[in-house]
């Protein structure tokens, strides 16, 4: 197992363009987190799915926002309308759930920047 | 709510020399993780050890132990025998129990510099 991938690794859009982003968890892992990250800051939590179904997203997910794990595998971040306000470092972690608080363990990340 | 603070912005240290970085955290739940993750310039966040609130005994992995102290909701990490590689970002983590899925509270982050 490679680990968490996330694809693009960097992208680079005009406000007002639509992205979508890409996240494949260790197999197995039935927990997937998206988090954005802005320069010099810790990440932020966005939303998470248990399998297929996404059971919590943060006030930051604003309407422009929406993910994915259709099949309870990868999952996709789309931002419809791009703001430069979303420039940021997408990261996607996954886990497995058992009983307590396990790992997380995240990818690489995806560079957004809005110009 | 579940916050998290490091007041270190930056920290440097000699290589083989003994670092602490601190954490300060805050949350209502009696049932919560504390973490700290290691991020390497332009690389993935890492996982450097982890304690259950519910565990008095500290947690030690290799050269990196924390300091919990509960009651203080004080959560510190130390670098025994620095090494250059341990050059990263470094951030205090929370996660509470099941209600919230596990997600995690970051702190802002520590950069931590290992001088030669």
């Amino acid at each position: 197992d490679t680990g968490v991938s996330q694809n693009p690794r960097h992208k680079i859009t005009k406000r007002g363009q639509n992205v979508t982003f890409r996240c494949d968890p260790i197999s197995e892992h039935n927990r997937l987190y998206w988090y954005r990250q802005t320069l010099g800051q810790g990440p932020e939590f966005l939303t998470y799915f248990q399998n297929e179904a996404q059971l919590e997203k943060s006030r930051l997910l604003s309407d422009r926002f929406s993910a994915e794990r259709p099949k309870g595998s990868f999952s996709t971040l789309e931002i419809q309308r791009t703001e430069q306000g979303d420039s940021a470092m997408y990261l996607c972690a996954s886990s497995y759930r058992t009983s307590g608080h396990n790992e997380q363990f995240f990818g690489p990340g995806t560079r957004l920047t809005v110009l | 709510a579940q916050t998290v603070t490091q007041s270190q912005p930056e920290m440097s240290v000699q290589e083989a020399e003994t670092v602490t970085l601190s954490c300060t955290y805050d949350t209502s739940e009696s049932n919560y993780y504390l973490f700290w993750y290691k991020q390497p310039p332009s690389r993935q966040m890492i996982l450097v050890i982890r304690q259950e609130a519910y565990k008095q005994q500290n947690a030690t992995e290799n050269r990196f132990s924390v300091n919990f102290q509960k009651a203080a909701k004080s959560f510190s990490l130390k670098i025994s025998d620095s090494q250059l590689g341990d050059t990263a970002m470094y951030f205090c983590a929370l996660g509470v129990g099941e209600t919230s899925g596990s997600r995690l509270t970051f702190g802002e982050g520590t950069q931590l510099t290992v001088n030669p």
